[in-house]
């Protein structure tokens, strides 16, 4: 899979406030999955996005795939403590047997 | 159901030593990978197995760097002989298919530490 560009690489937030991570990439995606890691633990899949300039919602997190399938975004609103973790968005290239690519990902830090 | 069991959790060993990870997969998914994750990078994909098949392994130090899936279930990584760069955690993921994209399940990772 192609590689995504993600920023910012840190962010720090108090709780309640929002929070929101960018994947862009120079070429067209096939799809998008977003991953979370918390600190010590594995990757866990939070969803997938498809199609061009869809939007989902999974309680306070909003994913969006944009238009010309080179961009996503993640959007917390009022973050929690629990929330803290690294947030990866991968492409699993269309072709090649869901191969993930990661980058480094964006550490969510939140002070209580 | 039962995520991906991995073992050991954790392993130190001295430089030049060999060590071998094992991974059992979620029942019935076909396909089966390890990543190798840095501290502070995100998983590389290390080598991908379709039942027991190798479909990618383009970026496994083959030289050093070894793995299988008997019988198309569980797997063992293995590294022989292990350098310092190695130290890493190491992680197994399962998906129910391949061809197209499908969400994978990561199992604990073995966090390994070479001295």
């Amino acid at each position: 899979g192609q590689q995504v560009m993600q920023i910012p690489q840190y962010q720090h937030v108090q709780e309640g406030e929002d929070f929101t991570t960018y994947c862009n990439s120079s070429t067209t995606l096939s799809n998008i999955q977003w991953y979370k890691q918390r600190p010590g633990g594995h990757p866990v899949f939070l969803i997938q996005l498809v199609k061009s300039g869809e939007v989902k919602k999974q309680k306070r997190l909003t994913f969006q795939f944009g238009e010309a399938k080179k961009n996503s975004s993640l959007h917390i609103t009022a973050t929690q403590t629990t929330d803290v973790g690294t947030y990866f968005c991968t492409n699993a290239g269309g072709t090649s047997y869901g191969k993930l690519t990661f980058g480094q990902g964006t550490i969510l830090t939140v002070h209580p | 159901e039962a995520g991906v069991a991995q073992s050991p959790r954790y392993k130190i060993i001295e430089k030049r030593q060999s060590v071998a990870f094992w991974c059992n997969p979620i029942s019935g998914h076909a396909t089966l990978y390890w990543y190798q994750q840095i501290l502070g990078q995100g998983p590389k994909l290390l080598i991908q197995f379709q039942n027991n098949g190798v479909v990618d392994d383009s970026q496994l130090p083959k030289d050093r760097f070894s793995a299988e899936r008997l019988k198309g279930v569980d797997s063992t990584l293995k590294i022989q002989p292990a350098k310092l760069e190695d130290s890493a955690v190491y992680l197994c993921a399962s998906s129910a298919t391949s061809g197209r994209a499908r969400e994978q399940y990561f199992g604990p990772g073995t966090r390994l530490t070479v001295t």
